[in-house]
């Protein structure tokens, strides 16, 4: 398996415009974890999906933030509008949970570097 | 609610000395417990992991950590450092919801 696929590596964008990232997680996993690395706040769990369902959105930081997982294979988190201060590293990870288990290990992807200008 | 204490933010030391990162947790009930690498420009690596049995655990690169209950405490240790072990190290836990959170991260530097 490739891995965690993240897309774009890097987006740079203007102030107000929709940005979308995509991540296609590890098949067969059943977890997709989304979070947000800055130097300021470290990394963040955003949303937490499990068998495509969104299970924890606390962290997701106001309305402008959106994600979704149509399917096993894919999700987006969706920022509009951006703003300077969603400048930032986005991971994702997916794992594997067993019925009535806990997740064992997390695999991340490489991350999009997101600027906002 | 659940939280990772990474003590130290950044950790100096000359190679081949020994090193130990530190990290608690707090939790009423039974979690998993992981550490990871971050090197530069690049996403998370899993280390180790506590999941049951015997609270020593080995990992890849020569480390090891010691989950102790008593003092919720999982601190990583590695006996002799290499320079190619500079890199940004996170604690995680598991929660019985599912979701991973992680501490603030502890940047290991080493030395010539």
């Amino acid at each position: 398996d490739a891995g965690v696929i993240q897309s774009p590596r890097h987006e740079v964008t203007e102030m107000g415009q929709e940005v979308t990232l995509r991540c296609k997680p590890i098949s067969g996993h059943n977890s997709l974890f989304w979070y947000r690395q800055t130097m300021m706040r470290g990394l963040e769990l955003l949303i937490y999906f499990n068998n495509n369902v969104p299970i924890d959105d606390s962290g997701m930081p106001e309305d402008r933030f959106s994600a979704k997982m149509p399917n096993a294979s894919f999700s987006t988190l969706k920022i509009q509008p951006s703003e300077p201060r969603d400048s930032a590293v986005y991971f994702c990870a997916s794992s594997l949970a067993l019925t009535g288990k806990m997740n064992t290990e997390a695999f991340f992807g490489q991350g999009t570097r997101l600027t906002v200008v | 609610a659940q939280s990772v204490t990474q003590l130290d933010s950044q950790v100096p030391v000359f190679e081949e000395a020994p090193v130990e990162l530190r990290c608690n947790y707090s939790s009423s009930v039974s979690v998993y417990l992981f550490w990871y690498v971050q090197y530069p420009n690049q996403g998370l690596q899993l280390l180790l992991k506590y999941l049951s049995g015997s609270t020593l655990v080995k990992g890849i690169n020569g480390f090891e950590a010691e989950f102790n209950k008593s003092q919720t405490s999982f601190h990583l240790r590695k006996p002799s450092v290499h320079i190619s072990d500079t890199a940004e190290y996170f604690c995680a836990v598991t929660r019985r919801n599912n979701d991973m959170r992680f501490g603030a991260g502890t940047r290991l530097t080493v030395k010539p």
